[in-house]
């Protein structure tokens, strides 16, 4: 079946200017969440949705990202006033729910992110 | 709190030798551990993971892994590598306390020569 899917698959951006990044997850997965990777870096969580609701957002920098999952199947990140500290591939994951614990994540191609 | 470390940036062998990615890991209960590979332009995919049972995990692509409690290390290994293996491999490990936050290792580029 299809996998996760991000749109777009590279963005550039000017400094100050605001993005959307777009998440389908696997069809039926409940559980959604985003990580941001850094260049030579591993990835780092931003945020978690069971649902709709964002169960976890404590891995957001700060208040100019925010995310939403309105009907609980795509996620949109937002990020408000871009700086060039933003850039970086921002992947997105998804599993099936999140009781049991042992499920292993499925992640997204990504949205390479660049800030000028 | 919960971290891994990657302590080898790259690791480089000839086709056909044993290949092995260290990864050692910090939780402060028992862990879940997962290792995903990375390939250009691609996101991660699943290789393999420790949940319970047996310390020696097999996964995808004839890869495997050993859980070690007493050394908190979880290193990923095949047995003769594939020049197709080459790749950024990494670790990642959530406490059983939370059911959804992995946090990662920075990775290890892993090259296999012909």
């Amino acid at each position: 079946g299809a996998g996760v899917s991000q749109t777009p698959s590279n963005k550039v951006t000017e400094k100050g200017k605001y993005v959307e990044l777009r998440c389908d997850p696997i069809s039926g997965h409940t559980a959604l969440y985003w990580y941001r990777q850094s260049l030579g870096q591993g990835p780092e969580f931003l945020i978690y949705f069971q649902g709709t609701g964002a169960a976890d957002d404590s891995g957001l920098p700060n208040d100019r990202f925010f995310a939403v999952r309105p009907e609980g199947s795509v996620s949109t990140l937002k990020i408000q006033r871009t700086e060039r500290g933003d850039s970086a591939v921002y992947l997105c994951a998804s599993t099936p729910f999140s009781g049991s614990s042992d499920n292993e994540q499925f992640f997204g191609p990504g949205t390479r992110l660049t800030v000028l | 709190a919960q971290s891994v470390a990657q302590p080898e940036d790259q690791v480089n062998v000839a086709e056909g030798n044993p290949l092995t990615v260290k990864c050692t890991y910090s939780v402060s209960g028992n862990p879940y551990l997962f290792w995903y590979v990375q390939y250009p332009n691609r996101g991660l995919q699943f290789l393999l993971k420790y949940i319970t049972g047996d310390n020696l995990v097999k996964g995808s692509y004839g890869f495997e892994a050993e859980f070690n409690k007493s050394q908190t290390s979880f290193h990923l290994k095949k047995p003769s590598a594939l020049v197709s293996d080459s790749a950024l491999y990494f670790c990642a490990v959530r406490d059983r306390s939370n059911d959804y936050k992995l946090s990662f290792g920075a990775g290890t580029t892993v090259t296999v020569r012909a």
